[in-house]
């Protein structure tokens, strides 16, 4: 595997189940991060884990709960959700502590919440 | 409040010509700017980015233009290529901020 991946590519829940969503780098980056895009929205950051610490959450529902074991692995862990968290989950990483710190991203999770 | 316009949802270009996808922003502070494009179904890939301390910056096929006082940055494609057909998004930020702030992204289709 190379570069940024994300599974599950698609999932599609109730609001009472739980699920997690998992991001692997095999870039050998520092920083990772899971960013939500909506329809006609743009991409929201979510969560920064620089160093596998938890760096940023930007008033992200505690519905949603990250979790970064080691600087290559990044989970989102969601629970009753509801129907308007359904959209793209997208995870990057980047080289934190360089200049230009070009975040690179997975392919996606398509979440729909019924 | 968007910080970070592409006024332009689509734009359609025939193969060969120059394609120009154009940005805007608002907040003085940004001092570094990215363009990334996104293929359906794959995540977004950088693509080329501008220092504020920059008025160019090229790299093959595709030039980054920011004019700091118009607060406007252009992405040219020259020449256009079926395979450049994807939405290209503007991002910014400031300073050692790791969190960019993004446009909504224009659609490029370029027909052969």
């Amino acid at each position: 595997e190379t570069g940024v991946t994300q599974t599950p590519r698609h999932l599609v829940m109730g609001m009472t189940n739980k699920k997690s969503l998992k991001c692997e780098q095999h870039l050998g980056h520092n920083a990772m991060y899971w960013y939500k895009q909506s329809a006609k929205k743009p991409l929201e950051l979510m969560f920064v884990y620089n160093f596998k610490e938890q760096t940023e959450n930007n008033s992200v529902p505690s519905r949603f709960s990250p979790e970064c074991p080691n600087s290559s692995h990044l989970f989102l862990h969601l629970h009753t959700l509801q129907p308007e968290d359904s959209a793209l989950y997208l995870c990057a990483s980047s080289q934190a502590g360089i200049a230009t710190d070009t975040q690179y991203f997975g392919p996606g999770t398509r979440l729909t919440v019924l | 409040d968007q910080q970070v316009k592409q006024n332009s949802p689509s734009l359609s270009v025939q193969e060969g010509r120059i394609s120009i996808l154009n940005c805007d922003y608002t907040n003085s502070m940004f001092d570094y700017f990215l363009w990334y494009k996104k293929y359906p179904a794959e995540g977004p890939t950088f693509l080329i980015s501008i220092s504020s301390i920059k008025d160019k910056n090229e790299d093959g096929r595709f030039t980054v233009f920011l004019n700091k006082s118009a607060k406007h940055l252009s992405l040219h494609i020259v020449p256009s290529q079926p395979g450049d057909s994807a939405v290209y998004f503007c991002a910014a930020r400031t300073g050692n901020n790791r969190k960019l702030i993004w446009g909504l992204g224009t659609s490029l289709a370029v027909n052969p």
